[in-house]
């Protein structure tokens, strides 16, 4: 596609359910990353990820949360056991390494 | 990579110049200065960066002072659609690993008619 694509684009859940957030970066990217922007706050960096590389985890806020990528291609951020903390809006980018960050729209997960 | 230091927030009339500065003190040699700015409910978008020389492109002129401390992003003729949260980062450019960006909180710009 032209640009980073996330889905949903909205997400209301219970407290306790599992959520998954999907990111279609754009064709030919190497490099994804995930990060997370609560309201009227900066971005937090959640993960990174590079090719066939171990990716950068650092961000992640608890053993609740984890992501997958399937090569160079298709990411999925999974939270379990949602709290109301994680309410915020979630930001995927991607880029080819050196090069500017494109970010898609994001998904709006909010936690009831 | 090295910490940025933005005001908060700042007021600018539409059609005149906005500009924005940026603190980076304890930028290294090697440590790039980057600039991109977030409209309400979008992903940040890149505007421009540099190293050492002055840089312009379509978006805004970007200006880094010659010990490389501080910088000002120029936009020349701001417009309402300018009105965003503007984020200043330096970091290393080609780095093996940790290509991350970190965000700090940004200037938000109200450009007011």
């Amino acid at each position: 596609g032209a640009g980073v694509s996330q889905s949903p684009s909205n997400k209301v859940t219970e407290k306790g359910k599992d959520v998954e957030l999907r990111c279609d970066p754009i064709s030919g990217h190497t490099a994804l990353y995930w990060y997370r922007q609560r309201l009227g706050q900066g971005l937090e960096f959640l993960i990174y990820f590079q090719g066939n590389s171990a990716p950068d985890k650092s961000g992640l806020p608890s053993d609740r949360f984890s992501a997958e990528r399937t090569g160079e291609s298709v990411s999925t951020l999974t939270i379990q056991r949602t709290q109301q903390e994680d309410s915020a809006v979630y930001l995927c980018a991607s880029n080819n390494v050196n090069e500017k960050l494109f970010f898609g729209s994001g998904t709006q997960l909010s936690v009831l | 990579d090295a910490k940025t230091t933005q005001p908060t927030s700042m007021d600018c009339a539409e059609g005149r110049a906005a500009n924005l500065p940026c603190n980076h003190s304890t930028i290294s040699g090697n440590e790039y200065v980057y600039w991109y700015r977030q409209i309400h409910s979008q992903g940040p978008q890149y505007i421009i960066h540099g190293l050492k020389n002055n840089e312009t492109n379509e978006m805004a002129s970007l200006i880094i002072t010659e010990d490389r401390k501080s910088s000002t992003l120029i936009l020349p003729h701001a417009t309402l659609r300018d009105t965003a949260v503007y984020y200043c980062i330096v970091r290393v450019a080609f780095k093996a690993a940790g290509n991350k960006l970190t965000f700090g909180g940004g200037t938000r710009v109200l450009v007011k008619p």
